[in-house]
């Protein structure tokens, strides 16, 4: 079983629509969880960074940790076709460890 | 936020040969990060770049198939030897975000490497 599973999609949605990307994971230490966004032929770029349980919001996006559950996600609302691209989730337990990176969503945004 | 440049972007290579990318960052860091990525699998970490140090590997990761050079605080390089087709991947450079965290990491555009 791998430390962090991410569904690798791809996933189609129409323009406007609100997109749910998950990523669950089984190492309890985990402290920090992130988000990235990497378009084709570039390398991943930071979108959303979280210490722990709770939400995080940043414009249309929003990252939200389940400890408990070891499940976090991150919601894109009123989608838009430039946000095409592949999302990684990374955790960390912190303490300058390593991260760990799913194997990324692939969405496409259609108009 | 560091602007990383990496280069070669691609190449297409012989087994047998080697190849060394090129990463340079403006500003000074203290660490700077090599990724693999691989088709369908998650960004795996070859080894952390220290200026003055040797590098660190990964399990499953050696220098001498991946040596590394951290020359001064900017710049460092990563030399893929003896390639195999086994070794086509995307090769990332990042850095940290200041000098207590690597969880903020800023990223290279990579170097796609195909081993015919």
């Amino acid at each position: 079983q791998k430390e962090v599973e991410q569904d690798p999609g791809p996933l189609s949605v129409p323009e406007g629509a609100i997109v749910s990307l998950n990523c669950t994971y089984s190492n309890s230490a985990f402290q920090y969880f992130m988000w990235y966004r990497q378009y084709s032929r570039k390398g991943p770029e930071l979108l959303m960074y979280t210490y722990s349980s709770g939400n995080k919001e940043d414009g249309r996006f929003t990252a939200q940790v389940d400890k408990s559950s070891k499940y976090i996600s991150l919601f894109i609302r009123d989608s838009q076709p430039s946000d095409s691209a592949t999302y990684l989730c990374a955790m960390s337990t912190g303490g300058g460890n390593k991260l760990t990176f799913g194997t990324g969503t692939q969405l496409k945004v259609e108009l | 936020s560091a602007v990383i440049s990496q280069k070669p972007s691609r190449d297409i290579c012989q087994r047998g040969t080697s190849l060394t990318i090129q990463c340079q960052v403006d500003s000074q860091v203290t660490m700077m990060f090599w990724y693999r990525q691989q088709p369908g699998q998650s960004l795996t970490l070859i080894a952390t770049a220290n200026q003055g140090s040797e590098a660190t590997y990964e399990s499953g990761f050696v220098i001498d198939k991946f040596p590394i050079s951290r020359p001064n605080l900017t710049f460092s390089t990563l030399t893929v030897s003896n390639m195999s087709p086994e070794d086509s991947s995307i090769y990332l450079c990042s850095v940290g975000e200041g000098t207590s965290t690597n969880e903020k990491l800023f990223f290279g555009s990579g170097t796609q490497l195909s081993v015919l």
